[in-house]
């Protein structure tokens, strides 16, 4: 079975600019989670994506959105960008059956912002 | 007080040793406990997932909750120079829905050969 997949991988952006990220989850899963990691605040979780309805969110201001289509596959955006918004983004995917389950996370798309 | 602390290392033992690694929490209602390897450049990968307190193993590594404690670790028998990662726990609660998994900061683990 394919892994998750995360495109592109490597993204240079301009303060103020906006920018969307990809997530395609493992075939079957329908839960798409979020994360950003940084060297200073470690990993840390954006939201998590069910059936197309943001379940759940993390402590990330307003400029961080995101939506997951009829398939799965899942876009994060990121608007009004800041330099401190440099990081790799990792994407999650799960059954989504709730408790107990473990996410598999993606290779990350690495986005530096100048 | 974070949430999860996690020595960031870097930890460096000679190939063979058995490696150690730790993570303390202070919020209670964590039940589930991971233990993610990170390689540079990469996503975590999923090593080892335990619930509430106990052992668990798998081939060269075990993993310990003690919950009683807050204490979860992550043993590696037999460490090689493939096992150089970063190591990071991850845990979350009960909560309806797949909460968002709350993590460590990471070890930094190098294996001399």
């Amino acid at each position: 079975k394919a892994g998750v997949t995360q495109t592109p991988r490597y993204l240079i952006k301009t303060r103020g600019q906006q920018v969307t990220l990809s997530c395609s989850p493992i075939s079957g899963h329908r839960s798409v989670s979020w994360y950003q990691q940084t060297p200073g605040q470690g990993l840390q979780f954006l939201f998590e994506y069910f059936s197309e309805t943001q379940r759940n969110k993390g402590n990330f201001p307003g400029r961080f959105s995101g939506r997951q289509f009829s398939n799965s596959r899942s876009e994060m955006n990121v608007s009004t960008l800041e330099l401190g918004d440099s990081a790799l983004y990792l994407c999650a995917s799960s059954l989504g059956q709730g408790v107990g389950e473990t996410q598999y996370f993606g290779p990350g798309t690495r986005l530096l912002v100048l | 007080q974070k949430e999860v602390e996690q020595d960031p290392g870097p930890l460096s033992v000679p190939e063979g040793a058995i490696v150690s690694l730790n993570c303390t929490y202070s919020n209670s209602a964590f039940q589930y406990f991971m233990w993610y390897r990170q390689y540079s450049r990469k996503g975590p990968e999923l090593l080892m997932y335990t619930y509430s307190s106990g052992n668990k193993e798998d081939g060269r590594f075990t993993a310990q909750v003690d919950k009683s404690s807050k204490y979860i670790s992550l043993f590696i028998r037999d460490s090689q120079p493939s096992d150089s990662a970063t190591y990071l726990c991850a845990m979350r609660g009960l909560g309806g829905g797949a909460d968002g998994l709350t993590f460590g900061k990471g070890t930094h683990l190098i294996i001399q050969p």
